[in-house]
Protein backbone atom coordinates (compact mmCIF):
# COMPACT_ATOMS: atom_id res chain seq x y z
CA UNK A 1 0.00 0.00 0.00
CA UNK A 2 1.34 3.53 -0.78
CA UNK A 3 2.50 5.81 2.02
CA UNK A 4 1.68 9.54 2.59
CA UNK A 5 3.19 11.29 -0.85
CA UNK A 6 3.66 14.40 -1.58
CA UNK A 7 5.07 17.15 -5.04
CA UNK A 8 7.00 18.20 -5.21
CA UNK A 9 10.14 16.84 -3.56
CA UNK A 10 12.07 20.06 -4.06
CA UNK A 11 11.81 23.12 -5.12
CA UNK A 12 13.04 26.96 -5.30
CA UNK A 13 10.85 30.46 -5.65
CA UNK A 14 12.19 33.63 -4.99
CA UNK A 15 10.85 36.41 -2.60
CA UNK A 16 7.08 37.63 -3.82
CA UNK A 17 6.15 34.21 -5.33
CA UNK A 18 3.71 31.79 -4.80
CA UNK A 19 4.09 28.05 -4.13
CA UNK A 20 1.34 25.03 -4.23
CA UNK A 21 2.59 22.09 -2.39
CA UNK A 22 0.76 18.70 -2.69
CA UNK A 23 -0.29 15.23 -0.47
CA UNK A 24 -1.86 12.15 -1.09
CA UNK A 25 -3.28 10.26 2.16
CA UNK A 26 -3.23 6.80 2.87
CA UNK A 27 -6.16 5.40 1.33
CA UNK A 28 -8.84 5.15 4.21
CA UNK A 29 -7.55 8.08 5.47
CA UNK A 30 -9.91 11.54 5.49
CA UNK A 31 -7.38 13.66 7.94
CA UNK A 32 -4.71 15.49 6.40
CA UNK A 33 -2.23 17.31 8.57
CA UNK A 34 -0.02 20.15 7.72
CA UNK A 35 3.63 20.93 9.10
CA UNK A 36 6.08 23.36 8.79
CA UNK A 37 9.74 22.53 9.96
CA UNK A 38 12.50 24.61 9.81
CA UNK A 39 16.25 23.86 9.57
CA UNK A 40 17.23 22.10 13.19
CA UNK A 41 13.67 23.61 14.91
CA UNK A 42 10.72 20.74 15.31
CA UNK A 43 7.40 20.75 13.55
CA UNK A 44 4.93 23.29 14.03
CA UNK A 45 1.20 22.96 12.95
CA UNK A 46 -0.06 24.34 9.64
CA UNK A 47 -3.34 23.16 9.36
CA UNK A 48 -5.73 20.37 9.70
CA UNK A 49 -8.19 18.95 7.64
CA UNK A 50 -10.87 16.57 7.99
CA UNK A 51 -13.88 15.51 5.81
CA UNK A 52 -12.63 18.89 3.42
CA UNK A 53 -13.53 21.16 6.55
CA UNK A 54 -10.83 23.29 8.24
CA UNK A 55 -10.69 21.22 11.93
CA UNK A 56 -7.60 23.39 13.11
CA UNK A 57 -4.94 26.38 12.08
CA UNK A 58 -1.85 27.01 13.61
CA UNK A 59 -0.44 30.46 14.42
CA UNK A 60 0.62 31.11 10.44
CA UNK A 61 -0.09 34.48 8.56
CA UNK A 62 -2.87 34.57 5.90
CA UNK A 63 -0.68 33.53 3.48
CA UNK A 64 -0.98 30.48 4.17
CA UNK A 65 -3.94 28.31 3.27
CA UNK A 66 -4.89 25.07 2.22
CA UNK A 67 -7.50 23.09 0.87
CA UNK A 68 -9.12 19.19 0.84
CA UNK A 69 -10.29 17.43 -1.85
CA UNK A 70 -13.30 15.20 -1.82
CA UNK A 71 -10.55 12.16 -2.86
CA UNK A 72 -9.34 13.68 0.60
CA UNK A 73 -5.73 15.08 -1.24
CA UNK A 74 -4.98 18.53 -0.32
CA UNK A 75 -3.01 21.19 -1.14
CA UNK A 76 -1.06 23.88 1.12
CA UNK A 77 -0.44 27.31 -0.89
CA UNK A 78 1.82 30.08 0.59
CA UNK A 79 1.16 33.47 -1.41
CA UNK A 80 3.91 36.43 -1.10
CA UNK A 81 6.93 34.11 -0.16
CA UNK A 82 9.72 35.26 2.25
CA UNK A 83 13.09 34.14 3.20
CA UNK A 84 11.91 33.16 6.32
CA UNK A 85 9.27 30.56 4.23
CA UNK A 86 12.40 27.88 3.43
CA UNK A 87 11.99 24.75 5.39
CA UNK A 88 10.43 21.44 4.94
CA UNK A 89 6.88 20.96 4.23
CA UNK A 90 5.41 18.06 5.90
CA UNK A 91 2.03 16.61 5.06
CA UNK A 92 0.46 13.51 7.70
CA UNK A 93 -2.64 11.71 7.18
CA UNK A 94 -4.81 10.00 9.93
CA UNK A 95 -7.60 8.00 10.56
CA UNK A 96 -9.02 10.87 12.88
CA UNK A 97 -9.37 14.16 13.51
CA UNK A 98 -8.42 14.48 17.29
CA UNK A 99 -5.28 14.28 18.64
CA UNK A 100 -6.09 13.30 21.77
CA UNK A 101 -8.08 10.14 20.64
CA UNK A 102 -4.91 8.25 19.65
CA UNK A 103 -4.73 10.52 16.55
CA UNK A 104 -1.46 8.70 15.25
CA UNK A 105 0.13 10.70 12.33
CA UNK A 106 1.46 8.93 8.91
CA UNK A 107 3.90 11.55 7.22
CA UNK A 108 5.21 11.77 3.68
CA UNK A 109 9.05 12.54 3.15
CA UNK A 110 8.25 16.01 2.86
CA UNK A 111 8.93 19.12 -0.06
CA UNK A 112 11.38 21.22 0.46
CA UNK A 113 11.21 24.95 -0.15
CA UNK A 114 13.86 26.87 -0.44
CA UNK A 115 13.15 30.93 -0.89
CA UNK A 116 15.61 32.91 -2.39
CA UNK B 1 0.59 27.42 25.63
CA UNK B 2 3.03 23.84 25.08
CA UNK B 3 1.73 20.29 25.58
CA UNK B 4 4.92 18.88 25.50
CA UNK B 5 8.42 20.08 26.95
CA UNK B 6 11.50 18.17 25.78
CA UNK B 7 14.15 18.48 28.65
CA UNK B 8 17.13 18.30 26.59
CA UNK B 9 18.41 19.28 22.68
CA UNK B 10 20.95 17.42 22.64
CA UNK B 11 22.08 13.90 24.66
CA UNK B 12 25.02 12.22 23.89
CA UNK B 13 26.08 8.52 24.95
CA UNK B 14 28.73 5.66 24.27
CA UNK B 15 27.18 2.92 21.68
CA UNK B 16 26.15 0.17 24.06
CA UNK B 17 25.40 1.96 26.98
CA UNK B 18 21.61 3.02 28.13
CA UNK B 19 19.32 5.81 26.39
CA UNK B 20 17.12 8.04 28.25
CA UNK B 21 15.22 11.21 26.22
CA UNK B 22 12.98 13.06 28.27
CA UNK B 23 9.38 14.89 27.72
CA UNK B 24 7.23 16.05 30.18
CA UNK B 25 3.76 16.97 29.23
CA UNK B 26 1.12 19.38 30.27
CA UNK B 27 -2.69 18.33 30.67
CA UNK B 28 -5.70 17.83 32.92
CA UNK B 29 -6.05 14.47 31.81
CA UNK B 30 -4.03 11.24 30.29
CA UNK B 31 -3.49 12.53 26.72
CA UNK B 32 -2.53 10.37 23.52
CA UNK B 33 1.21 10.45 23.70
CA UNK B 34 3.68 9.29 20.71
CA UNK B 35 7.46 9.33 20.01
CA UNK B 36 8.82 9.85 16.44
CA UNK B 37 12.37 9.60 15.13
CA UNK B 38 13.78 11.39 12.36
CA UNK B 39 16.88 10.41 10.43
CA UNK B 40 18.55 13.03 8.40
CA UNK B 41 17.38 14.13 5.29
CA UNK B 42 14.34 11.01 6.40
CA UNK B 43 10.65 11.71 7.14
CA UNK B 44 9.10 10.85 10.51
CA UNK B 45 8.45 7.55 12.03
CA UNK B 46 6.89 6.28 14.46
CA UNK B 47 8.87 4.74 17.58
CA UNK B 48 5.55 4.38 19.72
CA UNK B 49 2.44 5.65 21.19
CA UNK B 50 0.46 5.63 24.51
CA UNK B 51 -3.18 5.59 24.53
CA UNK B 52 -3.91 4.43 28.21
CA UNK B 53 -4.73 0.94 27.74
CA UNK B 54 -0.94 0.43 29.49
CA UNK B 55 1.92 2.91 31.24
CA UNK B 56 4.54 0.79 29.57
CA UNK B 57 4.53 1.23 25.76
CA UNK B 58 7.30 -0.66 23.65
CA UNK B 59 8.06 0.27 20.65
CA UNK B 60 10.12 -0.56 17.34
CA UNK B 61 13.88 -0.58 17.37
CA UNK B 62 14.39 -1.88 21.17
CA UNK B 63 12.85 1.21 22.31
CA UNK B 64 10.18 1.98 24.81
CA UNK B 65 8.78 5.06 27.43
CA UNK B 66 6.68 4.83 30.57
CA UNK B 67 3.46 6.91 31.08
CA UNK B 68 4.46 8.33 34.45
CA UNK B 69 1.04 10.29 35.81
CA UNK B 70 2.32 11.43 38.54
CA UNK B 71 5.06 12.99 37.46
CA UNK B 72 3.69 14.19 34.42
CA UNK B 73 6.91 12.35 31.99
CA UNK B 74 6.46 10.32 29.07
CA UNK B 75 10.62 9.35 28.79
CA UNK B 76 12.33 7.48 26.15
CA UNK B 77 14.51 4.40 26.82
CA UNK B 78 16.35 1.74 25.35
CA UNK B 79 18.58 -0.58 26.78
CA UNK B 80 21.48 -0.64 24.55
CA UNK B 81 22.13 2.51 22.05
CA UNK B 82 23.64 1.59 18.47
CA UNK B 83 25.51 3.65 16.23
CA UNK B 84 22.06 3.46 14.34
CA UNK B 85 19.73 5.36 16.49
CA UNK B 86 21.62 8.90 15.81
CA UNK B 87 18.96 10.80 14.97
CA UNK B 88 16.40 13.66 16.09
CA UNK B 89 13.28 12.52 18.38
CA UNK B 90 10.50 14.10 18.94
CA UNK B 91 7.66 13.66 21.86
CA UNK B 92 4.47 14.65 20.66
CA UNK B 93 1.12 15.31 21.95
CA UNK B 94 -2.52 16.95 21.83
CA UNK B 95 -2.42 20.72 22.76
CA UNK B 96 -5.41 22.03 24.36
CA UNK B 97 -7.19 22.52 20.83
CA UNK B 98 -6.80 18.71 20.43
CA UNK B 99 -4.07 18.65 17.50
CA UNK B 100 -1.24 17.10 17.31
CA UNK B 101 1.61 19.45 18.49
CA UNK B 102 5.88 18.47 18.65
CA UNK B 103 8.34 18.86 21.49
CA UNK B 104 11.44 20.99 19.96
CA UNK B 105 13.27 17.97 19.57
CA UNK B 106 16.09 16.02 21.09
CA UNK B 107 19.49 15.63 19.01
CA UNK B 108 20.92 12.07 19.79
CA UNK B 109 24.44 11.57 19.47
CA UNK B 110 26.19 7.83 19.71
CA UNK B 111 29.52 7.92 20.75
CA UNK B 112 31.97 4.81 19.37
Amino acid sequence: DAGVTQSPTHLIKTRGQHVTLRCSPISGHKSVSWYQQVLGQGPQFIFQYYEKEERGRGNFPDRFSARQFPNYSSELNVNALLLGDSALYLCASSLVASGSNSGELFFGEGSRLTVL
Amino acid sequence: AQSVTQLDSHVSVSEGTPVLLRCNYSSSYSPSLFWYVQHPNKGLQLLLKYTSAATLVKGINGFEAEFKKSETSFHLTKPSAHMSDAAEYFCVGPNRDDKIIFGKGTRLHILP
